[in-house]
């Protein structure tokens, strides 16, 4: 989706924090937020979603913008594990629309 | 429970023939969506079905098609193949449609990697 974006790529050093930011401009007050990541040579794999309140998990969390245009996944601490592409998805009813993805690099 | 499987995992085909992919959900899912995931044009959503019927379609043109069993297996069909077509398809299954889907997780299977000459 055009209208998703997402840096391209970005690096990290191993065991330090991680933020991916998306920015998805025309979503409606319906849609949820989602992030997944995919590992090569696999479908990708949920990682968090939301709708207006930040959400934590155990894997992440998900910093959400007052007017939610755009929104933040952070990885607290940045393992080897965590090298990935990692996509933000706008899902509605009956839709769902892909952000680019980001390929995120660790370095140990 | 098992995940997703999809079938075959590698598929070589020339222009103008068609090609079935297959794809069993978890056990209890009954939406089956599929997406096509290309280097130039990244994920995209194709279409979804819940309860053997045709929910929602992605911009596709009509070589694209699927259908869902009884069992909630889905096959996806693309027929006239186009070198274009080349890409890996994925499917994921959910346990709702519609409303109620937009704040479930997809579990995605491995996907299959076509490939056309």
């Amino acid at each position: 989706d055009a209208k998703t974006t997402q840096p391209n790529s970005m690096e990290s050093n191993e065991e330090e924090p991680v933020h991916l930011p998306c920015n998805h401009s025309t979503i409606s007050g319906t849609d949820y937020i989602h992030w997944y990541r995919q590992l090569p040579s696999q479908g990708p794999e949920y990682v968090i979603h939301g709708l207006t309140s930040n959400v934590n998990n155990r894997m992440a969390s998900l910093a959400i913008a007052e007017d939610r245009k755009s929104s933040t996944l952070i990885l607290h601490r940045a393992t080897l594990r965590d090298a990935a592409v990692y996509y933000c998805i706008r899902t509605g009813a009956n839709n769902l629309f892909f952000g680019t993805g980001t390929r995120l690099t660790v370095i140990p | 429970k098992a995940g997703v499987t999809q079938t075959p995992r590698y598929l070589i085909k020339t222009r103008g023939q068609q090609v079935t992919l297959s794809c069993s959900p978890i056990s209890g899912h009954r939406s089956v969506s599929w997406y096509q995931q290309t280097p130039g044009q990244g994920l995209q959503f194709l279409f979804e079905y819940f309860s053997e019927t045709q929910r929602n379609k992605g911009n596709f043109p009509g070589r694209f098609s699927g259908r869902q069993f009884s069992n909630s297996r889905s096959e996806m069909n693309v027929s006239t193949l186009e070198l274009g077509d080349s890409a890996l398809y994925l499917c994921a299954s959910s346990q709702n449609s519609g409303a109620a889907a937009r704040y479930e997780k997809l579990f995605f299977g491995s996907g299959t990697q076509l490939s056309v000459l």
